[in-house]
């Protein structure tokens, strides 16, 4: 089946920094790409939509000044979270839709501490 | 109203036993349905498309209502390793994906 990767699986970092998360369809082209969040005990919720070489779409209340979404390529998007508090603690998680196929292929997902 | 509704669980079965799962969804205009499993501190997996006609997989099988507007996922047979938690999944015309909350299944000895 398809795979997609994320990197890094884990990240714990200082309050006020950025992290950058990766997310790569390896053996596929993904016009499309969503990022997840996922608190304890919760479900996923969808953050932002993010299409290849377009701005991504953003879900209300997500504010897109410090979650920024880029996908240069068909293979890769990526998300900063700019200035990290604790409350964006969570587990990141980036789908990539089959251009072809239709069908979504989930990362394993990062989990982010914020200090 | 949420946009996806599930059981709230969590449920827990003996081994052997069947158990069924219920969503509804509020968005008429869904396209495509779907069955997640997420393991803990895992990604959601997908288990299974759920279409009109209803759809089996082994020992598991999916239903679709569009005029009540719900879906469901049985699974007989229970076994230890499908302890998960199930999420329904749904899709509508513009491949938004909408996540439920999930239904936590916990299959024991």
């Amino acid at each position: 089946g398809a795979v997609v990767s994320q990197h890094p699986s884990w990240v714990i970092c200082k309050s006020g920094t950025s992290v950058k998360i990766e997310c790569r369809s390896l053996d596929f082209q993904a016009t499309t790409m969503f990022w997840y969040r996922q608190f304890p005990k919760q479900s996923l919720m969808l953050m932002a939509t993010s299409n290849e070489g377009s701005k991504a779409t953003y879900e209300q209340g997500v504010e897109k000044d410090k979650f920024l979404i880029n996908h240069a390529s068909l293979t890769l998007s990526t998300l900063t979270v700019t200035s990290a508090h604790p409350e964006d603690s969570s587990f990141y998680i980036c789908s990539a839709q089959d251009r072809n196929l239709h069908e979504q292929y989930f990362g394993p997902g990062t989990r982010l501490t914020v200090t | 109203r949420k946009e996806v509704e599930q059981d709230p669980g969590p449920f827990n079965v003996p081994e052997g036993a069947t158990v069924a799962f219920n969503c509804t969804y509020s968005n008429s205009a869904s396209q495509s349905f779907f069955w997640y499993r997420q393991d803990c501190r895992k990604e959601p997996k997908l288990l299974m498309s759920v279409y009109s006609s209803g759809n089996e997989d082994g020992r598991f099988t999916a239903q679709l209502n569009r005029a009540s507007q719900y879906i469901s996922l049985l699974i007989r047979d229970s076994k230890l390793s499908d302890s998960a938690t199930y999420l329904c999944v749904v899709k509508t015309s513009y491949d938004k994906v909408i996540f439920g909350p999930g239904t936590s299944l916990s299959v024991i000895p």
